[in-house]
């Protein structure tokens, strides 16, 4: 299982966010990804293997983590950014978890 | 280009049967292990299926067993969803998703998303 926190975060434009995937067991740091979902987009990879940008992702998107604790951060928020972020295990049994999402609004 | 088209919206009644298609364009689709992620409006996103490139292994989440079938047509490098038995629960946004290159693709991230297709069950 994958918990992400928090469940919705308020941060304004030009701020750092940073959230958090934690598993309910270890997942190795390889198959560990981030995606991000706009309203009415189909989801969009950001970080595979939890620091790895996938093409065209901005810098100002990082992933860090191992064994049970992730995190995605974001340096400085642009308007684009506000969006919802689901964390990804792709590696163990049960396999392709998601997380819960974490909803990142406009304070 | 490189991109997952998906069929169109469909509403369906509960117990019936509905077949969702996902073609693959700009790329070697036969390469590629595919899967299926629905998203009930509102909420998260749940993995369903996965299908291996030569389109003879598939896998899938254990609450949908026996009622689902992903399969493949390589000559069209088409994949389709086949689920029975429709509840209102089925209602969601179905993507299909590209996942990695043969051989080791199965512990690949979900790099493709088509564009979805809403179902709907509603009596």
């Amino acid at each position: 299982v994958l918990t992400q926190s928090p469940g919705t975060l308020s941060l304004s434009p030009g701020d750092r966010a940073t959230l958090s995937c934690r598993a309910s067991q270890i997942v190795s740091a390889a198959y560990l990804a981030w995606y991000q979902q706009r309203p009415g987009q189909a989801p969009r990879l950001l970080i595979y293997a939890t620091s790895t940008r996938a093409a065209g992702v901005p810098d100002r998107f990082s992933g860090s983590g191992s064994g049970t604790d992730f995190t995605l951060a974001i340096s400085r928020l642009e308007p684009e950014d506000f969006a919802v972020y689901y964390c990804q295990q792709y590696g163990r049994s049960p396999r392709y978890t998601f997380g819960q999402g974490t909803r990142l609004e406009i304070k | 280009q490189v991109q997952l088209v998906q069929s169109g919206s469909e509403v369906k009644k509960p117990g019936a049967s509905v077949k969702v298609s996902c073609k693959a364009t700009g790329y070697n689709s036969s390469d590629y292990y595919m899967h299926w992620v629905r998203q009930v409006p509102g909420q998260g996103l749940e993995w369903i299926a996965i299908i291996n490139p030569r389109g003879d292994r598939t896998e899938y989440v254990q609450k949908l067993q026996g009622r689902v079938t992903m399969t493949r047509d390589t000559s069209t490098s088409t994949v389709f969803v086949d689920l029975r038995s429709l509840t209102f629960e089925d209602t969601a946004v179905y993507y299909c998703v590209r996942g990695g290159p043969s051989p080791y693709g199965d512990y690949s991230q979900f790099d493709l998303w088509g564009q979805g297709t809403l179902v709907t069950v509603s009596s």
